[in-house]
């Protein structure tokens, strides 16, 4: 059974620009969640979505937003890009009912110039 | 809230020594705890779990005891291998959702 696929896995863009990342969640999982990851602030969720619905929210600012889409597949968008947005983004799966396991994939790494 | 505390690192060990990595917990609830492994340039891989009091996982020839009474996960291995090296994490799920808190990750650096 394929992984968590994570597309694009390396990214450079200037401040002030847009991005969007894309996360494929393993076959037959509903839930995509996604984390950031720096050496400052370590491993922070970001959002968690089930069937279209974000569930969870963490404590990150407007810029950041995500959607899922009905083969749960998840994109997620950062706006206005600042220096310290420069990270490894981690999309993570799961079945979403109940059991709390997730699988993560490779991760999008993210330099803001 | 909810937050996970684990030693600092880096831990260093020769080959075929016994491996202790401390984990405690602070949570509200009753979370599903887990040990993930980092491997350079690579995402996290779910190395074991446990969902209830005095479970036990087990994967790979480590193990992690759910005490709930001490409110601890610590990670164990009788024999780390080279290939052991990696950083390793322990999480906890928040109450009743997808929203895993991590530690701050303990580096593990196994000498031939």
């Amino acid at each position: 059974k394929a992984g968590v696929t994570q597309t694009p896995r390396y990214l450079i863009k200037t401040r002030g620009q847009q991005v969007t990342l894309s996360c494929s969640p393993i076959s037959g999982h509903r839930s995509v969640s996604w984390y950031q990851q720096t050496p400052g602030q370590g491993l922070q969720f970001l959002f968690e979505y089930f069937s279209e619905t974000q569930r969870n929210k963490g404590n990150f600012p407007g810029r950041f937003s995500g959607r899922q889409f009905s083969n749960s597949r998840s994109e997620m968008n950062v706006s206005t890009l600042e220096l310290g947005d420069s990270a490894l983004y981690l999309c993570a799966s799961s079945f979403g009912d109940g059991s709390y396991e997730q699988y993560f994939g490779p991760g999008t790494r993210l330099t803001v110039t | 809230g909810d937050s996970v505390t684990q030693m600092e690192g880096p831990v260093t060990l020769s080959e075929e020594a016994f491996l202790t990595i401390n984990c405690t917990y602070t949570a509200t609830g009753y979370p599903s705890l887990f040990w993930y492994v980092q491997y350079p340039g690579e995402g996290l891989q779910l190395l074991l779990k446990a969902t209830k009091a005095d479970d036990k996982g087990s994967n790979k020839g480590f193990e992690a005891t759910y005490r709930k009474e001490t409110t601890s996960f610590h990670l164990e291995k009788g024999s780390v291998q080279v290939s052991d090296s990696a950083v390793y994490f322990c999480a906890l799920s928040e109450g009743s959702s997808y929203k895993l808190i991590f530690g701050s990750g303990t580096r593990l650096l196994v000498r031939p």
